[in-house]
C-alpha cells in the first residue's frame, strides 16, 4: 500500500473552512484515498473517499491533484465538534481489505 | 441511519481471564473487522471476516484470540487469557460486498486488564 504523509497538527478558526492535506507520492492506478476521523476515543468516522476526479458529500469535499500525490480533505465551515485526528488512508478498493491507520493530523477547531 | 453497536461500552477483568467482546454490524454488511487502539497509539487492524471465516490478520492475533459469528447477528471477539497489554479500545466495524470499501465503525469497548 501506498504510504501517506500528513501534518502531525493544525489549527483551524470557527467558521473558517479548514484544509487538510496528505501526501501519497507512490499511490498506484488502482488505489482510491479515503479520509476517516476520530473524535476523542470514538470510533472512526468515514468520511469521504475518491479516486481521481474531486468529491463532496455533506460533511466534506476531497480534492485530489491530477497527478494523484497528493490530496487535500476540506471541511468547508469548521464548528468546534470538528475537532479530531484526521487520517488519509490509501487502499484499493474491495476486496475486504483493512485498512492501515497513521498517526492522522489533530485538527483543533478554536472559538 | 444503521450503525455498528459494541456491548460492552467498558469491560474490566483480571490478567489472566477470558473475556468475549461484542459487536452488531449494519445487517446487510458482510465483511467484518475487528482493530484496537491502545490509549495514545495508533489504530491497529486485529483480523477481517467474511462468508464465516478470516480472510486476514495481523501479527496481533495471535491464538489467544478468536473471532465467531455465532448467529446472524452478532459477531465476537475472545481473548482466552488476557495480559495485561491487552487493556485497550477494540473497535469493529462492517462494510457491504461488493466494490464498496467504507467501512462503518463501532463506538469502541474499552477493555481494561488488571
Amino acid at each position: 500500500d501506498a504510504k501517506t504523509t500528513q501534518p502531525t497538527s493544525m489549527d483551524c478558526a470557527e467558521g473558517r473552512a479548514a484544509n487538510l492535506p496528505c501526501n501519497h507520492s507512490t499511490i498506484s492506478g488502482n488505489e482510491y484515498v479515503y479520509w476517516y476521523r476520530q473524535i476523542h476515543s470514538q470510533g472512526p468516522q468515514y468520511i469521504i473517499h475518491g479516486l481521481k476526479n474531486n468529491e463532496t458529500n455533506e460533511m466534506a469535499s476531497l480534492i485530489i491533484t491530477e497527478d494523484r500525490k497528493s490530496s487535500t480533505l476540506i471541511l468547508p465551515h469548521a464548528t468546534l465538534r470538528d475537532t479530531a485526528v484526521y487520517y488519509c488512508i490509501v487502499r484499493v478498493k474491495g476486496y475486504g481489505q483493512n485498512f492501515v491507520f497513521g498517526p492522522g493530523t489533530r485538527l483543533s477547531v478554536l472559538p | 441511519e444503521p450503525e455498528v453497536t459494541q456491548t460492552p461500552s467498558h469491560q474490566v477483568t483480571q490478567m489472566g481471564q477470558e473475556v468475549i467482546l461484542r459487536c452488531v454490524p449494519i445487517s446487510n454488511h458482510l465483511y467484518f473487522y475487528w482493530y484496537r487502539q491502545i490509549l495514545g497509539q495508533k489504530v491497529e487492524f486485529l483480523v477481517s471476516f467474511y462468508n464465516n471465516e478470516i480472510s486476514e490478520k495481523s501479527e496481533i492475533f495471535d491464538d489467544q484470540f478468536s473471532v465467531e459469528r455465532p448467529d446472524g447477528s452478532n459477531f465476537t471477539l475472545k481473548i482466552r487469557s488476557t495480559k495485561l497489554e491487552d487493556s485497550a479500545m477494540y473497535f469493529c466495524a462492517s462494510r457491504t460486498g461488493g466494490n464498496y470499501n467504507e467501512q462503518f465503525f463501532g463506538p469502541g469497548t474499552r477493555l481494561t486488564v488488571l
